[in-house]
This record gives structure tokens, sequence and C-alpha cells, in this order.
């Protein structure tokens, strides 16, 4: 079975702090993906990998950042938080069809 | 492009009662199209998915789909609600060419007693 795992399932931080998300897949795949959830939203996407130090954009990249240094790591880094950016992070990967998801971060900006 | 449609965001069943989950497509390629479960606290399930093969889907937990092309739907059912399957779902598209899902906004499914 694939694994994406991520690193937290619960976080409070601080408007202006900068937060790293991590995210970990075991399964060797090519694609990483980061979403944010908000009710009434569904998913959005953030920003996507799709090779170690590739990356583009998503749909609502502002505000943050990645980082692909290995194939099985991807990190989302939120440069400056701010208290619009609580919700729910999702990690996903995929190699071939379909994508597979981690937890969920439950991420709180205080 | 592409565009996904989950008709009722909020969902009521009777225990043993049909569980029907409506999501209509928009594509102007062959899609893939995919429904995931997800319980409280945690992520995206893959429930079952359709990747141009049969077009009746069976899933897990004793869900199905069909794709239907000339109504551009992938219906989600299950033929006995039980209590375990209240959840949020989610309905997605992609196709061949792309790496990005668009993810339907989803239906919250109450099972009741």
């Amino acid at each position: 079975d694939v694994k994406v795992t991520q690193s937290s399932r619960y976080l409070v931080k601080r408007t202006g702090e900068k937060v790293f998300l991590e995210c970990v897949q075991d399964m060797d795949h090519e694609n990483m993906f980061w979403y944010r959830q908000d009710p009434g939203l569904g998913l959005r996407l953030i920003y996507f990998s799709y090779d170690v130090k590739m990356k583009e954009k998503g749909d609502i990249p502002e505000g943050y950042s990645v980082s692909r240094e290995k194939k099985e790591r991807f990190s989302l880094i939120l440069e400056s938080a701010s208290t619009n950016q609580t919700s729910m992070y999702l990690c996903a990967s995929k190699g071939n069809q379909p994508q597979h998801f981690g937890d969920g971060t439950r991420l709180s900006i205080l | 492009a592409q565009s996904v449609t989950q008709l009722g965001s909020h969902v009521s069943v009777s225990e043993g009662a049909l569980v029907l989950l409506r999501c209509n497509y928009s594509s102007s390629v062959p899609p893939y199209l995919f429904w995931y479960v997800q319980y409280p606290n945690q992520g995206l399930q893959l429930l079952l998915k359709y990747t141009s093969a049969a077009t009746l889907v069976k899933g897990i937990n004793g869900f199905e789909a069909e794709f239907k092309k000339s109504e551009t739907s992938f219906h989600l059912t299950k033929p006995s609600a039980h209590m375990s399957d209240a959840a949020e779902y989610f309905c997605a598209v992609t196709h061949s060419g792309t790496y990005k899902y668009i993810f339907g906004t989803g239906t919250r499914l109450k099972v009741l007693a």
C-alpha cells in the first residue's frame, strides 16, 4: 500500500511565523501535490511537483512556496503566516492514477 | 477545461436505504474519474476509479459507480447504507495529459438510524 505521511496532524502557529509542513511518500512517485481544504470550497491546489527540484504553481499559490530536494519529500512553506491561512492542508502523491493522500495537517494561525 | 459538479452538499439517508451521490463532469477529452471518501479529521481515501475500462466500476465498502458518457455523469451508489458510511465524499476528474485533478466541492452523507 502507498503511504503518504504528513509530519503533523495538528499545528498552531502565530501570525508572521515561517511555517513548514512536511510530506513524505514511500512509493517512489514522480508527482506530489499540496492542497488546502476549506468548507464549501473543496480541495484547492496550491503547488505540485513532477520531479525533484521541479515545481509548478497551482490555483492558489500566493503566500506559499514549496521545496522538493528529494523525490520522497515535498515541503510546503508559509513564508509569513496569516490568519487566512488557517485551514486543513493535504498532501498527495501519484505515480499512475490515482492520487494517494496523507491524513492532513490542520493548521491554525493565531 | 475540466470541471466537476456534485449536486447536493448534504444528503441524508436512513440506515439500509439506497445511497445515491451525484457527480457530473465536463471534459473535452476522455476523462479519468474518481470517488474519494473523507472521514472526520482524516485525508481522502480512494473508493473507486474509472480509467476508460469497464463503465460500471466497483469499489471498496460496497460502493459502485457507472460512467455514462451521454449524461456526463459518474454517480456513486450503494444498495444499503450503513452507519459507518457517514462521511464526506468527493468526485474528481483528470485526463491523461495533465497532472492536475479537479475536485468537486464534496457531499456530506448523513446516515439516520
